[in-house]
């Protein structure tokens, strides 16, 4: 299983680009990325996913490398409402992978 | 399409004490996962079911079990409860690589 590995915390003012990193230096030919957003006492809720280039949707672009090794979740323009934890997940969707680490993920917080 | 809904969603319990939580999926999703969440660990895979079959497991003890019925609609069951078992506990469910997640139960271990 890929291990991943993110900051714990990281701060940000209003109206700035965020950008978290995520490490998965063990990432399996088969495995996709995928990054969910929390806030307290809810659960996580899905973002975005890749496997490979640049994903785009209406909240957030994930940035993968050629290599794989580690992929970007950049928040254009954060609010105070963007203030979270995201977690970045490895995994090949339909096994055993994806289910497990989500871990600690990195807590953002945005100020005004 | 209602989401995924938990059951109760707080819960008070003393130490020896057994519980069973209760998770409905999203109508069609056939894989069910649970989640414990902590402050200090983080969000915890349990384990997930799929077609009434348990596929995977995290790793915490054989206290902590659970079933799938053929509806999808899953409990877990922890019994012989202690105070480290305070938690909040979420159920997830997908059809493909998506998980959407309940609210979660909140359990109190005294």
């Amino acid at each position: 299983l890929a291990k991943t590995t993110q900051p714990i915390s990281m701060d940000s003012y209003e109206g700035q680009e965020v950008n978290i990193t995520c490490s998965h230096n063990n990432i399996a030919t088969n495995d996709y990325i995928t990054w969910y957003q929390q806030f307290p006492s809810q659960g996580p809720r899905f973002i975005i996913q890749g496997y490979k280039t640049k994903v785009t949707n209406e909240v957030a672009s994930l940035f993968i490398p050629a290599d794989r090794k580690s992929s970007t979740l950049s928040l254009p323009r954060v609010s105070l409402s963007d203030t979270a934890v995201y977690y970045c997940l490895v995994g090949d969707g339909m096994n055993s992978g994806y289910a497990l680490n989500f871990g600690k993920g990195t807590s953002l917080l945005v100020t005004p | 399409k209602a989401g995924v809904t938990q059951t109760p969603r707080y819960l008070i319990k003393t130490r020896g004490q057994q519980v069973t939580l209760s998770c409905s999926p999203i109508s069609g999703h056939r894989s069910v996962s649970w989640y414990q969440q902590t402050p200090g660990q983080g969000l915890q895979f349990l384990f997930e079911y799929f077609s009434e079959t348990q596929r995977n497991k995290g790793n915490f003890p054989g206290r902590f079990s659970g079933r799938q019925f053929s509806n999808s609609r899953s409990e877990m069951n922890v019994s012989t409860l202690e105070l480290g078992d305070s938690a909040l506990y979420l159920c997830a469910s997908r059809r493909t690589t998506e998980q959407f997640f309940g609210p979660g139960t909140r359990l109190t271990v005294l």
